[in-house]
């Protein structure tokens, strides 16, 4: 079955923009979580949507947003974009409830501000 | 405050021998652990978890060994083979639920042919 597909895989905007990027889980898959990756920072979470509904949110400044639709398939927004927010966005997916499952991750966005 | 530790960012093999990959947490409430492999311009993969019930599972060439009193585990893969060569991360879920993995900051591994 098809794997969890994140677009666009790299993208390059101006400080100041604002961005949207996409992910479509695995199919029957109801949770999507995302992850920023920096090299200082490592892999940091950002929020996590359950039925369209967010679950969990890390501890990221209001500029960053998601939002999930009701074919589970989920974005995030971020607006006013700053240098520092170059980073590997990664979307994963996971059936849902609280089951000990390891999550299927996309392949990210790459996203470079400059 | 890192709550999910790996003290050594890269680490060199030969191929055919065992590697062994370090991981240290300090929330003692952690009580499920994962074990991710990310290749290059590729999102993580899953490879191994283990349960603080148990203190060992293995699955093919990848053991993860769990020692709770010292909060540490560690991932061996035996015997290393240069496909291996890739940055592996720790993980735990914080409060119980997967939504939420805390994970360490990687540790990239070389196996030389």
């Amino acid at each position: 079955k098809a794997g969890v597909t994140q677009t666009p895989r790299y993208l390059i905007k101006t400080r100041g923009q604002q961005v949207t990027l996409s992910c479509s889980p695995i199919s029957g898959h109801r949770s999507v979580s995302w992850y920023q990756q920096t090299p200082g920072q490592g892999l940091q979470f950002l929020f996590e949507y359950f039925s369209e509904t967010q679950r969990n949110k890390g501890n990221f400044p209001g500029r960053f947003s998601g939002r999930q639709f009701s074919n589970s398939r989920s974005e995030m927004n971020v607006s006013t974009l700053e240098l520092g927010d170059s980073a590997l966005y990664l979307c994963a997916s996971r059936p849902g409830g609280q089951g000990r499952y390891g999550y299927t991750f996309g392949s990210g966005t790459r996203l470079t501000v400059v | 405050d890192q709550q999910v530790k790996q003290n050594s960012p890269s680490l060199s093999v030969q191929e055919g021998r065992i590697s062994i990959l370090n991981c240290d947490y300090t929330n003692s409430m952690f009580d499920y652990f994962l074990w991710y492999k990310k290749y290059p311009a590729e999102g993580p993969t899953f490879l191994i978890s283990i349960s603080s019930i148990k203190d060992k599972n293995e699955d093919g060439r990848f053991t993860v060994f769990l020692n709770k009193s010292a909060k540490h585990l560690s991932l061996h893969i035996v015997p290393s083979q240069p496909g291996d060569s890739a940055v592996y991360f720790c993980a735990s879920p914080y409060g119980g639920s997967q939504g939420n993995l805390i994970f360490g900051k990687g540790t990239k591994l070389s196996v030389k042919p």
